[in-house]
């Protein structure tokens, strides 16, 4: 089945730097992808679609300056969260599939920021 | 855009017993609703979707029903185990959108 790999599960960071976390998809081409973020105990919010070789498109109320997003590649997808601040403490997640929602979407793992 | 109201929040039923979570969605053009099951710390995984060109389909002790008219569609799991135990969400998405709206989550607690 569809395998989706997200990396880092975990990391913590300083105020003030940037964190890359990635989302591959393993065995199929990922002609979207799709980027979420939980809070504890919250449902998922989607932050951005993300479309290979095209520029992503952000929902409304995220700053797209602070959450680069790149689809290099149809395998490949790159949030970074530029000058993180502990508010952008969260659960970070992608799912990835292969063009509508018709089919459903494979997530990655996730990742856990921590920004102090 | 797309609203997906879910409920209840949290449910606890005991082991054995059914579980019944619904959903509504605002958005006519959605036709894709797949269900997730979230285990503590771990990703969301999909346990069954229906498509718009049904109105049930049922996986072992899961079933999906849906209701095009009223627009919801709900999540019926029989014989309850301690290892549903879990958060569940629901989601709507269109095949021309892709993305999914999710629902808000419903805790499912399973006691022995």
């Amino acid at each position: 089945g569809a395998v989706v790999s997200q990396h880092p599960s975990r990391v913590i960071c300083k105020s003030g730097t940037s964190v890359k976390i990635e989302c591959r998809s393993l065995d199929f081409q990922a002609t979207t992808m799709f980027w979420y973020r939980q809070f504890p105990k919250k449902s998922l919010m989607l932050m951005a679609t993300s479309n290979e070789g095209s520029k992503a498109t952000y929902e409304q109320g995220v700053e797209k300056d602070k959450f680069l997003i790149n689809h290099a590649s149809l395998t490949l997808s790159t949030l970074t969260v530029t000058s993180a601040h502990p508010e952008d403490s969260s659960f970070y997640i992608c799912s990835a599939g292969t063009g509508g929602g018709f089919y459903g979407y494979t997530f990655g793992s996730g990742t856990r920021l921590t920004v102090v | 855009g797309e609203n997906v109201e879910q409920h209840p929040s949290t449910l606890s039923v005991q082991e054995g017993d059914s579980a019944v979570i619904k959903c509504t969605y605002s958005d006519s053009a959605s036709n894709y609703f797949p269900w997730y099951k979230q285990e503590l710390g771990k990703r969301p995984q999909l346990i069954i979707d229906i498509r718009s060109n049904v109105g049930e389909k049922k996986d072992q002790r899961i079933a999906v029903t849906l209701n095009k008219t009223a627009k919801h569609f709900s999540l019926h799991i029989t014989e309850t185990q301690p290892e549903d135990s879990a958060v569940y969400f629901c989601a709507a998405s269109s095949n021309n959108a892709g993305k999914s709206t999710f629902g808000d989550g419903t805790t499912l607690t399973v006691k022995p």
